[in-house]
């Protein structure tokens, strides 16, 4: 059955650096986002993105995060200058079919973040 | 301002009995709802959906009311087995492409 899988599990960084984190979404879905969740809080919408662009984004992604679509299969979240409130786990989620079409998203296994 | 709520924290049940699980959304018109199931240190993985035009919807032991008027989801679990502990979501498609989650309702079953 086919998954979205996200690289790495677990990254650990300083203060200050930046940050990729990897998605594989499923190979026939159209929508992409990026969550995240820290820890013992809900899961926060950060973006969508669709047609290479973004499609919506939150009050969350500013101008640290950026999202990519560098090759056929990769969705990429960079975070150019981590801070110790970006620490948590960034889950990828991928959509068949987009806007209000009535269908589900898949998740990804989540990479933790934790800032130095 | 916008908000979804979901009912206490934590919710306690005996084995074999119905778990409810409560939804509740304010300033929002969602076109549909989800419910989404959490383990610890995992992703969430998608259980049901239901449209505004639709009442109630069922899948096995599963089953999903949605009240446009309430502004209100029921989750059930029926004959709830101690598998079913975990934490369960609910999700808004707030605009075309953005979805907000709840805060999440940890369900326990005792053995």
């Amino acid at each position: 059955e086919p998954e979205v899988t996200q690289t790495p599990s677990h990254q650990v960084t300083q203060m200050g650096q930046e940050v990729i984190l990897r998605c594989v979404p499923i190979s026939n879905h159209l929508y992409f986002y990026w969550y995240r969740q820290i820890l013992g809080q809900k899961v926060e919408f950060l973006v969508s993105f669709y047609n290479n662009e973004i499609s919506e984004k939150s009050e969350i992604f500013d101008d640290q995060f950026s999202v990519e679509r560098p090759d056929g299969s990769n969705f990429t979240l960079k975070i150019r200058s981590t801070k110790l409130e970006d620490s948590a786990m960034y889950f990828c989620a991928s959509r068949r079919q987009g806007s209000r079409s009535y269908n589900e998203q898949f998740f990804g296994p989540g990479t933790r973040l934790t800032v130095l | 301002s916008q908000k979804i709520e979901q009912n206490s924290e934590a919710l306690n049940i005996q084995e074999g009995k119905t778990a409810t699980l409560t939804c509740n959304y304010t300033n929002y018109s969602p076109a549909y709802l989800q419910w989404y199931r959490q383990d610890p240190g995992r992703g969430p993985v998608f259980l049901l959906l239901i449209r505004e035009n639709e009442k109630e919807k069922r899948k096995e032991r599963l089953k999903v009311t949605f009240d446009t008027t309430l502004k209100q989801s029921l989750f059930h679990i029926t004959a709830s087995q101690p598998a079913d502990s975990a934490t369960y979501l609910c999700a808004l498609l707030i605009t075309g492409n953005q979805f907000y989650f709840g805060t999440g309702t940890s369900l326990t079953v005792i053995p």
